[in-house]
Order: C-alpha cells, then sequence, then structure tokens
C-alpha cells in the first residue's frame, strides 16, 4: 500500500513565525509532491509543488524542502499570517499512476 | 476562464438511498477524478475518468459509480448508501497525463 504520512496533526504558531509541515512516503516511484491548503468548507486549493530532481522549491512565503535519500518532504511557511491559518496536505503521484495519494493533513492555527 | 463547479453544495439522504453528484471540470480539462474525504482526514481516490471510460479506480466498492460526458462533466453515482458514506466528495479536473489536480468546492453528502 503506498502511503503518505503527515506530522503533526495540528501545529499553532504565532504571527510572523515559521510553519513546518512535514511528510514522508514510502514508494521510490512516486514523482510529483503537491501541497494543497483547504479552508473549512471548500475544497482543497494547489499551494505549491515539487519533483524529487529538486531540493528546494520557493514561492513567495511557501518553501518546499525535498530529501529524496530520507524520503521526506516538508513545508515551510515564513511570516506565517493568522490568513494562513487552514488545514494543509501533503500529497504524492505516482509515477504513471492517475491518481494523488495524500496525507492526513495538518491543521495550522496561527494566533495573531 | 472558469473553475471546478459542484452540485449539490450539500445533500441528506437515508441509509439505502441513491445519490448523483455533479461536477463540471474546469475549462479545457478533459480528465475528472473523484475523491471521498472524511471528516479530519485526507481525500482518498475513488476513480479517474476520461473519455468518457474509468480511467482508473481506488479501493471503492462497485455501489460507487460514474459517467463522464462529451463535454467532460462528471457524474458520481453511489447506490445502497451506508452511514460511513457521509462524506465531502471532492471532484478535480486535469489534463490527462498531467499530474496537476484542480478540485471543486466539494458536496458534503450526510447519510442518515
Amino acid at each position: 500500500q503506498q502511503q503518505v504520512k503527515q506530522s503533526p496533526q495540528s501545529l499553532i504558531v504565532q504571527k510572523g513565525g515559521i510553519s513546518i509541515i512535514n511528510c514522508a512516503y514510502e514508494n521510490t516511484a512516486f514523482d510529483y509532491f503537491p501541497w494543497y491548503q483547504q479552508f473549512p468548507g471548500k475544497g482543497p486549493a494547489l499551494l505549491i509543488a515539487i519533483r524529487p530532481d529538486v531540493s528546494e522549491k520557493k514561492e513567495g512565503r511557501f518553501t518546499i524542502s525535498f530529501n529524496k535519500s530520507a524520503k521526506q518532504f516538508s513545508l515551510h511557511i515564513m511570516d506565517s499570517q493568522p490568513g494562513d491559518s487552514a488545514t494543509y496536505f501533503c500529497a504524492a503521484f505516482p509515477d504513471s499512476s492517475y491518481k494523488l495519494i495524500f496525507g492526513s493533513g495538518t491543521r495550522l492555527l496561527v494566533r495573531p | 476562464e472558469t473553475g471546478v463547479t459542484q452540485s449539490p453544495t450539500h445533500l441528506i439522504k437515508t441509509r439505502g438511498q441513491q445519490v448523483t453528484l455533479r461536477c463540471s471540470s474546469q475549462s479545457g480539462h478533459n480528465t475528472v477524478s473523484w475523491y471521498q474525504q472524511a471528516l479530519g482526514q485526507g481525500p482518498q481516490f475513488i476513480f479517474q475518468y476520461y473519455r468518457e471510460e474509468e480511467n482508473g479506480r481506488g479501493n471503492f466498492p462497485p455501489r460507487f459509480s460514474g459517467l463522464q460526458f462529451p463535454n467532460y462533466s462528471s457524474e458520481l453515482n453511489v447506490n445502497a448508501l451506508e452511514l460511513d458514506d457521509s462524506a465531502l466528495y471532492l471532484c478535480a479536473s486535469s489534463l490527462v497525463g498531467e499530474e496537476t489536480q484542480y478540485f471543486g468546492p466539494g458536496t458534503r453528502l450526510l447519510v442518515l
């Protein structure tokens, strides 16, 4: 069974702080790793994505760090804002597949 | 450009009934995937449709079925509803062969 394990389950950060969410995967056949942001009552929205041939990708305040040998990747949210409070999901897309495999989610709360 | 839309937004059914959920894909996208998201969990892949045929299926029983129409819109049908079918049902559209999937707002189904 292909799995993506996500931690922590919940995270509280002060405004201006750094939020870090971690994911680990088991199957080396994954070749695309997106992060999704989901607000209550809404569908997941693509935030940022990375491929395993890149160790880091940055878009604004959001950075993905990727460690291929450890089969781990993480999302860093710099200068976290109350508007970032949402549930974040990491996911993986197996090579030659058709489906996203999601982690269990991290509920982020950024306090003012 | 029109995003992914889903209808209805909410639905209440009783155990044993049948339900049909609808999805319109993002403009230009020819592939539709359906996911089930239980409360507090990550989305789980149900199936994908391309060229009006099922292109892949997750670990869901046959009472979950779907259709895709020539305009790429799609339906998810669930027969003999069970209490555990209560979830947010998400539709995602993409271009065939591309990993990036764009999600709709979902349909919240409650089975009593």
